[in-house]
């Protein structure tokens, strides 16, 4: 089985900063996906940027990308310009591309606060 | 075009008394899953549905049964609600999994058992 790991719990920064969350996943297949989910206070859970793992360039979404390491099974999410909408938790999850139909895997999560 | 609903939003229960959470969904969605989420914790799975008639078991099944009688509507059960299941509880769903589709998530639904 897949676990995901993200080893902050909470992060703070000033509004305007750019930061840097991590995740580290362990697996020993070789296609699936990653995402970033974003839950602000609402609950509602948005995803925020994905990344296929047969693709070696990093996911781009407007201020958010990603640093994907394959090898090194990490997947960090870059927020730049940070707004004091950024303010949530922040999950990181993994899917098998392959058959079945098993759900997504979430990490513990990181709670962000956007100072202002 | 609602997405994915889920009733009720709260609900307070006692110790041994049982409820149903629905989730239903307009997009015309293959998958359809229920995740439970504790303090400090992500999202686990708790069973999942590939299309009308099947369900099948995720990572924390002990405690609930689900249905899927009709393709948009994915039913969660507690038949003997217990403290440890105090959670959200979120439903989700997607076209399919043969290649990857986001999942859409309901809004939650915040349950606790005395």
């Amino acid at each position: 089985a897949q676990t995901v790991t993200q080893s902050q719990p909470e992060m703070s920064v000033q509004e305007a900063e750019t930061v840097t969350l991590s995740c580290t996943y362990d697996t020993s297949e070789s296609n699936y996906y990653l995402f970033w989910y974003k839950q602000p206070p609402s609950r509602q859970m948005i995803l925020v940027i994905r990344q296929e793992a047969y693709k070696q360039q990093n996911a781009t979404e407007n201020r958010f990308s990603v640093n994907f390491q394959k090898a090194a099974k990490s997947f960090s999410l870059k927020i730049s310009d940070s707004q004091l909408g950024d303010t949530a938790m922040y999950f990181c999850a993994f899917i098998y591309s392959g058959g079945g139909a098993d759900g997504l895997t979430f990490g513990k999560g990181t709670h962000l606060i956007i100072q202002p | 075009n609602a997405g994915v609903t889920q009733t009720p939003k709260f609900r307070v229960l006692k110790t041994g008394q049982s409820m149903t959470l629905l989730c239903a969904q307009d997009m015309n969605h293959e998958y359809m899953y229920w995740y439970r989420q504790d303090p400090g914790m992500g999202l686990r799975l708790i069973h999942y549905s590939v299309g009308e008639g099947t369900t099948a078991k995720g990572e924390v099944p002990d405690g609930y049964n689900v249905s899927r009688l009709k393709k948009q509507n994915f039913l969660l059960g507690l038949e003997s609600a217990a403290p440890s299941q105090t959670s959200v509880y979120f439903c989700a769903s997607s076209y399919t999994r043969a290649t990857y589709n986001e999942q859409f998530f309901g809004p939650g639904t915040r349950l606790t058992v005395l």
